[in-house]
């Protein structure tokens, strides 16, 4: 049983234009999500997160959404750059704070186009 | 701070013999997790530990996998005896709140 899901496996952007990376989960327990970018032949790097007290969080570039009622969230990108192509994972974790396990996504690659 | 630090970076071994792989945690962290990735189950937990401490290993594959942490600086984990199904990138992550900070992993190759 997955309880993260990233459905689109690959996205290909343009330079300059908004990147948007969607992922699903099914537990309505999760009370924190995370995304990670990751290069080849690198670890997992954090990018950006948000409680589930919130609906959004920004940070330069990079904003993540988090719908509740649809258990629902997605990063965006704006302005995308080439270096920002990397996969990218969301994860979830429950009883934050005390630092649980994150469930990830399978991740999507993300290739943004000169 | 110099992260997580993960040896070897890559492993060749033939199947049926012992791997081991050692990961540093970020100083002052106070949990470590081991993850394998692979492309048809993506990332997976394998096990994690709290102050050393085993928390959970609901998801190391079988007994030929154990893990250790003898101190707050250092973990292993061991395969033995590995198999071909076995290969993958193994990655360490600490943390000492919600977010993980992964090691560069390590890519384990069984013939």
């Amino acid at each position: 049983d997955q309880q993260v899901k990233q459905n689109s496996p690959s996205l290909s952007v343009q330079e300059g234009r908004i990147s948007i990376l969607n992922c699903d989960y099914t537990n309505s327990m999760f009370d924190y999500f995370l995304w990670y970018k990751k290069y080849p032949a690198e670890g997992p790097t954090f990018l950006i997160s948000i409680s589930s007290i919130k609906d959004k969080n920004e940070d330069g570039r990079f904003t993540v959404f988090l719908n509740k009622s649809a258990k629902h969230l997605s990063l965006h990108i704006v302005p995308s750059q080439p270096g920002d192509s990397a996969v990218y994972f969301c994860a979830a974790i429950w009883d934050s704070g005390n630092t649980g396990k994150l469930i990830f996504g399978q991740g999507t690659t993300l290739q943004v186009k000169p | 701070d110099a992260g997580v630090i993960q040896s070897p970076r890559h492993e060749v071994t033939e199947m049926g013999q012992e791997v081991t792989l050692r990961c540093k945690p970020i100083s002052g962290h106070d949990y470590l997790f081991w993850y394998r990735q692979t492309m048809m189950r993506g990332l997976e937990l394998l096990i994690y530990f709290n102050n050393n401490v085993p928390i959970d290993d609901s998801g190391m594959p079988e007994d030929r996998f154990s893990a250790k942490m003898p101190n707050a600086s250092f973990s292993t984990l061991k395969i033995q005896p590995s198999e071909p199904r076995d290969s993958a990138v193994y990655f360490c992550a600490t943390s000492a709140y919600n977010e993980q900070f992964f090691g560069p992993g390590t890519r384990l190759t069984v013939l």
